[in-house]
């Protein structure tokens, strides 16, 4: 089963407007990523963030986790045409091995 | 620095035929190897994963199998395809930790 839940489904916005997509997961976890895939792609790592860390930056990327709420956001700022694609949270349950789970995606329009 | 391929990038087969795609590491050494499978609009789901040559894990339960013959090679076969393996099929690699790094995929149809 689907360890990571992404809200919302779809997304679109301007260029220039800010992107803020959500993640929700069910049992503790070691970190949570964040992927990116252009569509027919495969994805791209983004940012990694730790159990112990409550936010993270990253160039125009921003990665908060609030581990008593089981939640993450990525928030992208001042979004470019280029971003549109989909992007996934994965996350590393604690205690498991090599078993991070995929999310089923947040897909992002940006309108030039 | 590390790169990982698969091929072919679209197969389109009949049902029943056999199937064998292969995925390639470079740069480095004793990878984890992962096979996923996206179908259309959705997440991934996790196929197979390895830690080591002839080492395989399944996860799901199907007509697929996976084989690793050499350290940075990963095959995923089937003997007969079904209409419900159609779908994107994802290899990836990490160095032993989380973060994976993906290759470009299979588009598979199967008619």
């Amino acid at each position: 089963s689907q360890q990571g839940e992404e809200d919302p489904q779809a997304l679109s916005i301007q260029e220039g407007e800010n992107a803020t997509m959500n993640c929700s997961y069910k049992t503790s976890i070691n970190n949570l990523q964040w992927y990116r895939q252009n569509s027919g792609r495969g994805l791209v790592h983004l940012i990694l963030i730790r159990s112990n860390e409550r936010e993270k930056h990253s160039g125009r990327l921003r990665v908060t986790l609030d581990t008593s709420k089981k939640s993450s956001s990525l928030l992208i700022t001042a979004s470019r045409a280029a971003d549109t694609a989909s992007y996934f949270c994965a996350t590393d349950p604690s205690g498991g091995y090599q078993k991070v789970t995929f999310g089923t995606g947040t897909k992002l329009q940006v309108i030039p | 620095s590390q790169t990982i391929h698969q091929w072919p990038a679209t197969l389109v087969q009949p049902v029943g035929s056999p199937l064998s795609l292969e995925c390639t590491v470079e740069g480095t050494s004793n990878p984890n190897l992962y096979w996923y499978r996206q179908a259309a609009g959705r997440g991934l789901q996790l196929l197979f994963y390895s830690v080591g040559i002839g080492q395989i894990s399944s996860e799901v339960p199907q007509n697929l199998s996976a084989s690793r013959p050499q350290d940075r090679q990963f095959i995923l076969s089937s003997k007969k395809l079904l209409l419900s393996d159609s779908g994107f099929y994802l290899c990836a690699w990490s160095a032993g930790g989380t973060t994976q790094y993906f290759g470009p995929g299979t588009r598979l149809t199967v008619l």
